[in-house]
């Protein structure tokens, strides 16, 4: 069963756009949610991380929206460019437990 | 220069074969984790190991084994019982369990 859903599957944006990933969970001992980025043939790269003390988290173009009453989260990629073409994971995990539990995935195409 | 390598970054093997993926860090992390990664399906983890001659089994083992014999090092062996090898393997690793995992760049392994 996978406990960390992730929607949609895939995105096309126009450069400039707002691409927005959303991912939904069940176990309520999560307490660190990293979303990460992999370009094809590349192994995933953290791009920014929550802890549910916090609503929102924003790294330059990259925002992450924590509710934890929904057990939601989502990416916010704003003024999208051809170079944020890669596909983006969400997943969740806590310290005492040690594994993460990945989203199956979206991939993102920026087009011109 | 820090990082995870694995090696190597292609492999072919013939069916009923064993064949060893390598994973070396240089982080002193003392957690690593190996990951299958099949398209449209994420990231699903193999086995993980929070310390030095110590690992768990983690969602779909079967048909893998693995070793940590020293810190930096934590190779994976697919063996003939895996029905069906081909795919990409990723290693992690992360300062302790539930913290940010670094990954490497993966291996391709396709059975002919």
């Amino acid at each position: 069963q996978q406990q960390v859903k992730q929607s949609p599957q895939s995105l096309i944006v126009q450069k400039g756009g707002i691409s927005i990933i959303n991912c939904a969970y069940e176990n309520t001992a999560f307490d660190y949610f990293p979303w990460y980025q992999q370009f094809p043939g590349k192994g995933p790269a953290l791009l920014i991380a929550i802890r549910p003390d916090v609503s929102e988290k924003k790294e330059g173009r990259f925002t992450i929206s924590f509710n934890k009453s929904a057990k939601q989260f989502s990416l916010h990629i704003m003024d999208s460019q051809p170079g944020d073409s890669a596909t983006y994971f969400c997943a969740a995990a806590t310290d005492s437990w040690g594994k993460f539990q990945f989203g199956a995935g979206t991939q993102v195409v920026v087009t011109p | 220069d820090g990082g995870i390598t694995q090696s190597p970054k292609y492999l072919f093997r013939k069916e009923g074969q064993n064949v060893t993926l390598s994973c070396e860090q240089n982080l002193n992390h003392d957690a690593m984790y190996w990951y299958r990664q099949d398209p449209g399906q994420g990231l699903r983890l193999i086995y993980y190991s929070q310390i030095v001659n110590d690992f768990q089994k983690g969602d779909i083992a079967e048909g893998y084994s693995v070793s940590r014999e020293k810190k930096e090092s934590f190779p994976l062996t697919v063996t003939s019982a895996q029905k069906n090898p081909t795919a990409f393997y990723l290693c992690a690793s992360s300062i302790d369990s539930g913290d940010e995992q670094f990954f490497g760049p993966g291996t391709r392994l396709t059975v002919l």
